[in-house]
């Protein structure tokens, strides 16, 4: 079984700011991660994903996540937030063993850009 | 269509009713998951499908859910004698690869108020 753990349910940060959103994992097996976002008033949309080879991933709207296996984390950074960034971001695993599908979110953390 | 879609969008039952929600997936998407989200938290998982195959039901909470996808494609989720710990957000998502390394791309959800 794995759990995901992201610690703050919410980051205010004033546009043009750094950001950093933490997720750390649980897990007994080796996993795929993903970050997933939710703009206000619409479904979930993948950010983006590890599955092998660089530890660090990017998005095409400016963030990135780095996988450290050591920390089981995988926190996701932009250098530079937008107002349009402001939306909740679900950290997910799901098990790399075949037939285990399922994945397995964190509570969410709420990023609020302010101008 | 191009994304997943899910229908009603809101439903309102009295306790005690049979409720049926629908997920048209992504055309040629062999995975189809249902998940159910509670408010303020991130998506848990209730059930998944390889094509008209339930390979894994272990998230249902109770025997009152039931899914099925017997063409596979279209799943329709049931709960019977609806109870108000049910009021929540069931999503669906849908995956063209059986891996799991796989994207799935979430359709709306539908919003379930248990009256």
């Amino acid at each position: 079984a794995q759990s995901v753990t992201q610690l703050d349910s919410q980051v205010p940060v004033f546009e043009e700011a750094p950001v950093e959103l933490r997720c750390n994992y649980s897990s007994s097996v080796s996993v795929y991660l993903f970050w997933y976002v939710q703009y206000p008033n619409q479904g979930l949309q993948l950010l983006l994903k590890y599955l092998s080879g660089s530890t660090l991933v990017e998005s095409i709207n400016g963030f990135e996540a780095e996988f450290n296996k050591s920390q089981t984390s995988f926190h996701l950074r932009k250098p530079s937030v937008h107002i349009s960034d402001t939306a909740e971001y679900f950290c997910a695993v799901t098990s790399q063993e075949p037939g285990r599908r399922a994945l397995t979110f964190g509570s969410g953390t709420r990023l609020q850009v302010q101008p | 269509g191009a994304g997943v879609s899910q229908s009603p969008r809101y439903k309102v039952a009295k306790r005690g009713q049979d409720v049926a929600l629908r997920c048209d997936p992504i055309s040629g998407h062999v995975s189809l998951f249902w998940y159910q989200q509670a408010l303020g938290q991130g998506p848990e998982f209730l059930t998944y499908f390889q094509n008209e195959a339930q390979l894994d039901k272990s998230g249902l909470p109770s025997d009152r859910f039931f899914a099925e996808r017997p063409e596979g494609s279209v799943s329709t989720l049931k709960i019977q004698r609806t109870q108000q710990e049910d009021s929540a957000v069931y999503l669906c998502a849908s995956s063209l690869s059986a891996g799991g390394s796989g994207t799935q791309y979430f359709g709306p959800g539908t919003r379930l108020t248990v009256l």
